[in-house]
């Protein structure tokens, strides 16, 4: 069965320390692997994929193939970055699976 | 291009009426999904369509939920005699077809039963 997990609900965080929130994933083959964001009030964003290895908002993930992970990193975190973090693999089936996601909380 | 649209944002019905959500995707994107988010919890798919077409009803509940994709107009979630557990936020998103594209969500739906 497919199936995500993001171990923390909630991470606290000081302005300008660094920042991981875990994923681990289970599936069969290899799936796609997604982070998608929600600031408050606002519509779930995609914040980056990792089929095209980008970086948006200073935010990175590392696929661990061996240990089905896909934590998303960001060394030096920021207010504004405050937000509910989803983590979705994607399989042959093309729908995406999410986590229960972690809130974020950056505190000056 | 106006993204996914959803409407209405809010929407408030009594135990046993009849609640219809209703989802624009992008222009160009051929896939809709609907999503349900409750309080504490994360996304829970529900059904994923093309135009005309169920691909996977998975995540539906097997009594009172509907939904459809038109050929023409929006895709539309249906959930008839609403219960106080429907209450929920729910989620389209689209897609074009294939892998690694990832969806673009609309703003959501807040049902909330009375």
């Amino acid at each position: 069965a497919q199936r995500v997990t993001q171990p923390e609900k909630l991470l606290s965080v000081f302005k300008g320390a660094p920042v991981e929130l875990k994923c681990n994933y289970s599936y069969s083959g290899s799936p796609e692997l997604f982070w998608y964001v929600q600031y408050s009030r606002q519509r779930l964003q995609l914040l980056l994929r990792h089929i095209s290895r980008e970086s948006i908002k200073g935010f990175t993930a590392d696929l661990n193939k061996g240990e089905t992970s896909f934590h998303l990193k960001k060394p030096f975190a920021q207010e504004e970055d405050s937000a509910m973090y989803y983590c979705a693999p994607q399989g042959g089936s093309e729908k995406l699976v999410f986590g229960k996601g972690t809130k974020l909380t950056v505190n000056p | 291009n106006a993204g996914v649209m959803q409407n209405p944002r809010h929407l408030v019905r009594r135990r046993g009426q009849e609640a219809r959500l209703r989802c624009s995707p992008m222009k160009g994107h051929s896939h809709v999904y609907w999503y349900r988010q409750l309080p504490e919890e994360g996304l829970k798919f529900m059904v994923y369509l093309q135009k005309e077409n169920i691909i996977d009803e998975s995540g539906m509940p097997k009594e009172r939920f509907s939904a459809e994709f038109p050929k023409e107009g929006p895709s539309i979630l249906r959930i008839q005699q609403v219960v106080r557990g429907d209450s929920a936020a729910y989620f389209c998103a689209s897609s074009p077809p294939g892998q690694g594209f990832g969806y673009t969500f609309g703003s959501g739906t807040r049902l909330t039963v009375v």
